[in-house]
């Protein structure tokens, strides 16, 4: 059965520090798609990066990057140089491919950045 | 951009009222779908649609039910509120045949039954 877990249910920083988001995955399938999506306090969903199984380079995107290892079943989030602004839910999820419905997400990890 | 809209961000109901959470998207998006979440509970799936009149239950239909008559719109229907059934409720879409796009999500309706 597919499952993700993240295991910080809450993690507070202060400002300009780096934070790490951990997310391990469990599935039985070779081609799926893992996510992250961030929830502000005003709770509406946001995309912020889809992998494919096939596609294990690491991303950096700003001051966000995404480390994706296999070996591990993990992808983990980190935040360099933290803001205010970053504060939020963020939630892990994963898909099999061609299955639209069926996307796992976990139970979010929310993030505090302290002025 | 693809924009998902919902008829509410706030709803106060009595126990026993009936209740219809709206959902509209832009995209023409075949996929949409109605997610309930609590806190320490995540995200669960209520229903979803793959096409117009069609549903599908997904882990949590009990007390629930949908509608979906054009493609944009996709309802729930709360036939009975209940004090349970107080939560954020998170509506969104996803093209077909793109699996992995990700999925598009609303604003969310915070329900408070009382």
């Amino acid at each position: 059965a597919q499952k993700v877990t993240q295991a910080q249910t809450e993690i507070s920083v202060v400002e300009k520090e780096d934070v790490t988001l951990d997310c391990v995955y469990e599935t039985r399938d070779t081609t799926y798609y893992l996510f992250w999506y961030k929830q502000p306090p005003s709770g509406e969903l946001v995309f912020l990066i889809r992998r494919n199984s096939f596609d294990e380079q690491n991303e950096i995107s700003g001051r966000y990057s995404w480390n994706f290892q296999k070996s591990t079943s993990s992808f983990n989030f980190t935040i360099t140089a933290s803001q205010v602004v970053d504060s939020a839910v963020y939630f892990c999820a994963l898909s099999e491919a061609g299955r639209d419905d069926k996307i796992i997400f976990g139970k979010g990890t929310r993030l505090h950045i302290l002025p | 951009d693809v924009k998902v809209t919902q008829s509410s961000r706030y709803l106060v109901k009595r126990t026993g009222e009936k209740v219809f959470l709206e959902c509209v998207q832009d995209m023409d998006h075949e996929n949409m779908f109605w997610y309930r979440q609590d806190p320490g509970l995540g995200l669960r799936l209520i229903y979803f649609s793959y096409d117009v009149k069609m549903k599908e239950k997904g882990d949590i239909p009990e007390g629930y039910s949908v509608s979906r008559e054009k493609k944009e719109r996709f309802s729930l229907i709360l036939e009975s509120a209940s004090t349970n059934q107080t939560s954020m409720y998170l509506c969104a879409s996803s093209p077909t045949g793109t699996s992995g796009t990700g999925f598009y999500f609303g604003p969310g309706t915070r329900l408070l039954v009382l």
